[in-house]
């Protein structure tokens, strides 16, 4: 079954530090990745997306993520935190068809 | 920058209510979808839409649930009658092919 799985919740980071979101998929296919970050009250917007190519895709917002095939993952990367940072962080997979699968999101709180 | 519009931003409908949300995609996109997040869960697709039929759809747009490009601009979702358990984010989002989406900030549905 096409799923995606983000095992960490709730992550709390000091502002300045480097961070890493988890993200691990099944997908029966060549998985198209995505990660989205979600403010409050907001709507999705996209960080950066994997199609195929270089296994490290930078994005907006000083993000990267880096596709390992070997082990089902797509992990979003910063080096360092900014306050601004704190919001819902989703990763998303997609195929041959249009549609997205989500996890369950990763809740980053920064700390001054 | 262009934007995917949603209206309302949120609506508190009674039970059994119908109830019609709104979106302005993108003026030259050409695929529009349909996505909810239920409270504390993962967002989920609803529906796909191009060339003015359904493309794909869920599980849970089920009869309930119709969406209509009635002017060539407007792209709705109804809900023929609604339920407690259909209270949650409904997301709107555009692309000019698949996968280069874009997510409206969203109607959050209230059903009392």
């Amino acid at each position: 079954a096409q799923s995606v799985t983000q095992p960490d919740i709730h992550i709390t980071v000091s502002e300045g530090a480097s961070l890493e979101l988890r993200c691990n998929y099944s997908y029966g296919a060549t998985p198209y990745l995505f990660w989205y970050v979600q403010s409050p009250g907001q709507g999705l917007q996209l960080l950066l997306k994997y199609f195929s190519g270089d296994t490290l895709v930078q994005g907006i917002k000083g993000f990267e993520a880096e596709f390992k095939r070997s082990q089902s993952s797509f992990n979003l990367r910063k080096p360092s935190v900014h306050w601004s940072d704190a919001a819902e962080y989703f990763c998303a997979v997609g195929g041959a068809t249009n549609k997205l699968i989500f996890g369950t999101g990763t809740l980053l709180a920064v700390q001054p | 920058e262009p934007e995917v519009t949603q209206t309302p931003s949120h609506q508190v409908t009674q039970m059994g209510q119908e109830v019609i949300l709104r979106c302005v995609p993108i003026s030259n996109h050409l695929y529009f979808y349909w996505y909810r997040q239920i409270l504390g869960q993962k967002v989920e697709f609803l529906v796909s839409f191009y060339n003015n039929e359904i493309s794909e759809k869920s599980e849970i747009f089920d009869d309930q649930f119709s969406v209509e490009r009635p002017d060539g601009s407007n792209f709705t979702l109804k809900i023929r009658s609604t339920k407690l358990e259909d209270s949650a984010m409904y997301f709107c989002a555009s692309s000019t092919e698949g996968w280069g989406y874009t997510f409206g900030s969203g109607t959050r549905l209230t059903v009392v």
